[in-house]
């Protein structure tokens, strides 16, 4: 089946540590996104990225970086410098940005040791 | 600033009866809107979205009317099952911008 898989379904961070959360999609779809989530509270953007090889901040992107070398994978690295990284993380993919629905994964939850 | 908020944060009805949930926004250019269900520990899955130059679009038991007047959208479910329970996120964009979504209503559907 088509779709989009992220993995692990839950992480766990030292203190200092940098950690890759990976997401990768079948689905053809050109454009990628990842988000973050808090405790009932709806979804904030972190990256984006269009095509391959080119990415866009979102709204919270300071603390985490990611890459997009291929179609179909667009790892997310929560690192040192994002002081709250204890959340659950969505990753979410489009035929492409304009007014498409996007497809989400069943995310990754990260928590802090 | 540009926000998509819910009117009601949690609903709970019956078995069988209709829900409604509710959302506003607050950016006139918006022209496309999404509804999701979030089920626990899961991510967000599409149900149904909506164009502006619509007001009303129907699913299988869901209807989302979209009132660009009042910047007011509505997920209608009929019927509504057990299985149905769930958080519901409305989203919004426009043209090349990111969805912006909501905070989310959570849905409670009793026996």
């Amino acid at each position: 089946d088509g779709g989009i898989t992220q993995s692990p379904k839950y992480l766990f961070r030292k203190e200092g540590q940098n950690v890759t959360l990976s997401c990768e999609q079948n689905l053809n779809h050109d454009a990628m996104y990842w988000y973050r989530q808090d405790p009932g509270q709806g979804l904030r953007l972190i990256y984006y990225s269009q095509i391959v090889n080119d990415f866009q901040k979102g709204d919270i992107a300071e603390g985490y970086s990611v890459s997009r070398e291929k179609k179909e994978s667009f790892p997310l690295t929560v690192t040192s410098a994002q002081k709250n990284p204890t959340a659950f993380y969505l990753c979410a993919s489009s035929r492409d940005r304009n007014n498409q629905p996007q497809h989400f994964g069943d995310g990754t939850r990260l928590s802090i040791l | 600033g540009e926000s998509v908020g819910l009117h009601l944060p949690t609903l709970s009805v019956q078995e069988g009866d209709n829900s409604i949930i509710n959302c506003a926004y607050s950016n006139s250019a918006s022209d496309y809107f999404i509804w999701y269900k979030q089920e626990s520990g899961k991510g967000p899955q599409f149900i149904i979205d909506i164009r502006s130059n619509m007001d009303k679009r129907q699913g299988q038991r869901v209807t989302v009317l979209l009132n660009k007047t009042v910047k007011h959208l509505s997920l209608q479910i009929a019927a509504t099952q057990p299985g149905d329970s769930a958080v519901y996120f409305c989203a919004e964009t426009s043209g090349r911008r990111a969805l912006t979504f909501g905070s989310g209503t959570r849905l409670q559907v009793q026996p």
